[in-house]
């Protein structure tokens, strides 16, 4: 069975910082990964999807993810967060066998001032 | 696009009581739809897919009696926690399916039973 993994529960930052949220995957032929953020009290919102073609996937608000089979790891980025960027990422991945998302535990992004 | 309600947003209710939760895919049709239930500071735990015109399929250790899902066309979900107590208390999501792996989530419905 697929399953996901990220790697920091927690990510303090400064505004304006660069940060990444690190997320890896369990092995598969293929392979359908996506990060969702959540901000409180708020259902999960789509950021990118990667299900081909090129590896650096750009999504919503400035964020972009790059797919690395080797490393089976597909890490979340931004060059430069801002205030509003604090909530709760989650990286999924689609377990072809059950038709469902598979999700990671979730890491608390926090910008500071 | 791809928008997904849920109704009520909130809800608080008296233990012993059931409470129906629905879930709508207002622009696009959903033939698969999913319920999840999150605690704080936790991922989302999935309950059980439901399939329009057909039995949801549950999660191991969800009970199906406790959770009944309903999925009679292909724009509406409902979940109704039967006989609900404080334990059931809790973030409910439901999402519909839409395009390869990907699923559109709603914006959840708080319950609390007292």
């Amino acid at each position: 069975a697929q399953s996901v993994t990220q790697l920091d529960s927690q990510v303090p930052v400064f505004e304006e910082a660069p940060v990444e949220l690190r997320c890896n995957y369990s092995s598969s032929v293929s392979v359908y990964l996506f990060w969702y953020v959540q901000y409180p009290n708020q259902g999960l919102q789509l950021l990118l999807k990667y299900l081909s073609g090129s590896t650096l996937v750009k999504g919503i608000n400035g964020f972009e993810a790059e797919f690395n089979k080797s490393q089976t790891s597909f890490h979340l980025r931004k060059p430069s967060v801002h205030i509003s960027d604090t909530a709760e990422y989650f990286c999924a991945v689609y377990d072809n066998q059950g038709g469902k998302l598979i999700f990671g535990q979730g890491t608390e992004l926090s910008v500071k001032p | 696009g791809a928008v997904v309600s849920q109704h009520p947003s909130w809800v608080i209710c008296k233990s012993g009581t059931s409470v129906k939760i629905e879930c709508r895919s207002l622009d696009f049709q959903a033939t698969t739809m999913f319920w999840y239930r999150q605690f704080p500071k936790q991922s989302l735990m999935l309950m059980a897919t439901s399939n329009e015109g057909s039995k949801a399929t549950y999660e191991q250790g969800v009970e199906k009696d406790k959770f009944l899902i309903n999925h009679a066309s292909l724009t509406l979900s409902t979940l109704t926690v039967t006989s609900a107590h404080p334990e059931d208390s809790s973030f409910y999501i439901c999402s519909a399916s839409g395009g390869v792996g990907e699923q559109f989530f709603g914006p959840g419905t708080r319950l609390t039973v007292l």
